[in-house]
């Protein structure tokens, strides 16, 4: 059973940083690309970051390029992002999510965490 | 803001057909890139729906279906029951943004 548990999540001050993290079991972790995706307190979807299964390739949403940073640890079966300049807006759920198909980011996300909760606030 | 609009609500009696739309561009569906749909239920995570246009992974009722056509796509709900109450999104990727990855607005779907 896939399972991805994601953890990090505090209250933090805006400029702050903060490092989240998502453990993977289940899947062959290193086959696989993931993601980062939030939703703002009764918002829609908002995709954050990718890194391929190798961490040889990452892609980031304009809103975080260049405040955050996806990496993964293949050893450890976990993904990380760290989160850097932190403003307002970035309060919300962060999800840690699986690509469906294995060496590739074109088939959607089939698996989902629960989430771990970021509040940016002074 | 997206640049996949969905309309914001629909809804429908139980055993009618919805439909949402997934509104794109020559950058995203248009240009022809996949265009995947998940549901979300109210307090949960989502959930894969439709992959590849048109595909359901096991276990999603064939209720559900997909569609896509130039620049934009279709999810379609058949026969339309009280736990299919959630909120809707579609996904593609777009070559003008440096990101890649788009969700869709959102659409919240209300049975009445």
């Amino acid at each position: 059973e896939v399972q991805l548990v994601e953890s990090g999540g505090v209250v933090v001050q805006p400029g702050g940083s903060l490092r989240l993290s998502c453990a993977a079991s289940g899947f062959t972790f290193d086959d696989y690309t993931m993601h980062w995706v939030r939703q703002a307190p009764g918002k829609g979807l908002e995709w954050v970051s990718l890194i391929s299964w190798d961490g040889g390739s990452t892609y980031y949403a304009d809103s975080v390029k260049g405040r955050f940073t996806i990496s993964r640890d293949n050893s450890k079966n976990s993904l990380y992002l760290q989160m850097n300049s932190l403003r307002t807006e970035d309060t919300a759920l962060y999800y840690c999510a699986k690509d469906k198909d294995a060496g590739s980011w074109y088939q959607g996300i089939d698996y989902w965490g629960q989430g771990t909760l970021v509040t940016v606030s002074s | 803001q997206s640049v996949l609009t969905q309309p914001p609500s629909v809804s429908g009696a139980p055993g009618q057909r919805v439909t949402i739309s997934c509104t794109g561009s020559s950058s995203n569906i248009g240009a022809g890139y996949d265009v995947h749909w998940y549901q979300q239920l109210p307090g949960t995570a989502p959930k894969l729906l439709i992959y590849g246009n048109s595909n359901r992974p096991s276990g999603v009722p064939d209720r559900f279906s997909g569609s896509k056509s130039g620049t934009s796509a279709s999810l379609a709900i058949t026969g339309l029951q009280a736990e299919d109450e959630a909120d809707y999104y579609c996904q593609s990727y777009d070559s003008s943004l440096s990101g890649l990855y788009v969700f869709g607005t959102g659409t919240k779907v209300t049975v009445l």
